[in-house]
């Protein structure tokens, strides 16, 4: 069975730094796109960037780009989203998704939500 | 950028009824390999987004046939044959055709 299992929720400070993770069992965690996903509250969904285990191959959102940070350690399996100095607007349920081929996204981590607050 | 539209916003429905939502790009989502990548899921209230319905019209593993989707090029459109309780919540057209990938602004389906 696919599973993407994301980290637990986080409280931070504004200026702080945050890495989540995203960890994937059940299929081949380098043939895959990880995909990451910003809800903030009461709203839509935001397309925020994706990457390619396999080689490390990174897209972003322009609306992103510069703002935070994916990565992925294939060793284990494990895809992250991470800010050098978080904001109140940060503030958000973060998802991450698994992209199969050039097409949809068909399995979803439950989420993280990450609270920015002084 | 392409930009996603949908309508409506909000479509309070009757159980047992239809529903439709359309959504609109604004450049043409054919691929060059000649595919549509467009995707429809839904989000259930507390819940992370599901896949529903990929390339246009694909129903994905589990999902129930009173939902089907159309279109092409720049329209498309989800369809509910026959609105169930379970249905209640806010549904997402996506594009993967280009990067970015891009969402709707979403449709909330409630029941009247």
């Amino acid at each position: 069975e696919v599973q993407l299992v994301q980290s637990g929720a986080e409280v931070k400070k504004p200026g702080e730094s945050l890495k989540i993770s995203c960890k994937g069992s059940g299929y081949s965690f380098t043939s895959y796109w990880i995909g990451w996903v910003r809800q903030m509250p009461g709203k839509g969904l935001e397309w925020m960037g994706i990457i390619y285990p396999g080689d490390s191959d990174t897209r972003y959102s322009p609306s992103f780009q510069g703002q935070v940070t994916i990565s992925a350690d294939k060793s284990i399996s494990t895809a992250y989203l991470q800010w050098s100095s978080l904001k109140a607007s940060d503030t958000a349920m973060y998802y991450c998704a698994r992209r199969v081929r050039k097409d949809y996204y068909d399995s979803w981590g439950q989420g993280t939500l990450v609270t920015v607050s002084s | 950028d392409i930009v996603m539209t949908q309508t409506p916003l909000s479509s309070p429905v009757t159980l047992g009824q239809p529903a439709s939502i359309s959504c609109r790009s604004s450049q043409s989502l054919v691929h060059s390999d000649g595919n549509t990548y467009l995707s429809w899921l839904q989000q259930r209230p507390g819940q992370p987004p599901r896949l529903l319905i990929y390339k246009i019209s694909n129903r994905f593993s589990g999902v129930p046939d009173r939902f089907s989707g159309s279109g092409a090029g720049t329209d498309f459109t989800l369809k509910i044959s026959r609105v169930e309780a379970e249905d209640v919540g806010v549904y997402y057209c996506m594009q993967a055709t280009q990067f970015p990938h891009i969402f709707g602004p979403g449709t909330k389906v409630d029941i009247k």
